[in-house]
């Protein structure tokens, strides 16, 4: 997606940790997002990022890095539900666009 | 609030016939995007409209695909003769005006299968 780089999947255990990294050519940069789609549905909004460091939700966070093109997304305590294509999205202008979604593979 | 609507949520069609979507946005949503989104890939944006003005409609293809929002509410994408590789998702958002941070709130699909 407009070298917007993501790792294809991802697997971890209930209860862990997991990062999931996302970098990005900087050129037009105006934000970063954070969806999550889970099979057969729509995406839904988990975070915004426009400044550098770190925002967190409640058992998600979002880490941004503008001058290295990076960011990750933290799920803590992960449960089975997380199960789930996480997208990185970058806003370009007023374009947003979309990485190829890292799917997240939660196990017992 | 009731959220992003699309019809139809399922659609089977032959190769070289038509097919037409709807979509719905959240009321007050001044911007509204159709997606493609291909099996294992993140969604493409294939036209991106505020209010009834297309803003950028640069991935669209124009020989097949058309799209038009005429009174600023509500949206229809055709695909005129489908192919078989748009076999896909087609995602509809809108956000309230379409600004650098807004959220864009997606309907739940129509899938398309072209035989």
């Amino acid at each position: 997606g407009q070298n917007i780089d993501q790792p294809t999947e991802m697997t971890a255990t209930e209860g862990a940790i997991v990062q999931i990294n996302c970098t990005y050519q900087t050129s037009g940069f105006n934000g970063l997002f954070w969806y999550q789609q889970h099979a057969g549905e729509a995406p839904t909004f988990l975070s915004y990022n426009v400044l550098d460091g770190l925002e967190e939700k409640g058992r998600f966070s979002s880490f941004l890095s503008r001058s290295k093109g990076y960011s990750y997304l933290l799920l803590k305590e992960l449960q089975m539900k997380d199960s789930a294509s996480y997208l990185c999205a970058v806003r370009r202008g007023f374009k947003t666009i979309f990485g190829a979604g890292t799917r997240l593979f939660v196990k017992a | 609030e009731a959220g992003v609507a699309q019809s139809p949520r399922y659609k089977i069609i032959e190769k070289r016939q038509s097919v037409a979507f709807w979509c719905n946005p959240i009321s007050g949503h001044a911007t509204l995007y159709w997606y493609q989104q291909i099996l294992g890939q993140g969604p493409k944006l294939l036209i991106q409209f505020q209010n009834n003005g297309v803003v950028d409609d640069s991935q669209l293809p124009k020989d097949r695909f058309s799209a038009e929002r005429l009174k600023g509410v509500d949206s229809t994408l055709k695909i005129q003769p489908a192919k078989l590789e748009d076999s896909a998702v087609y995602l509809c958002a809108s956000s309230f005006e379409g600004g650098s941070q807004e959220t864009q709130y997606f309907g739940p699909g129509t899938r398309l299968l072209v035989l």
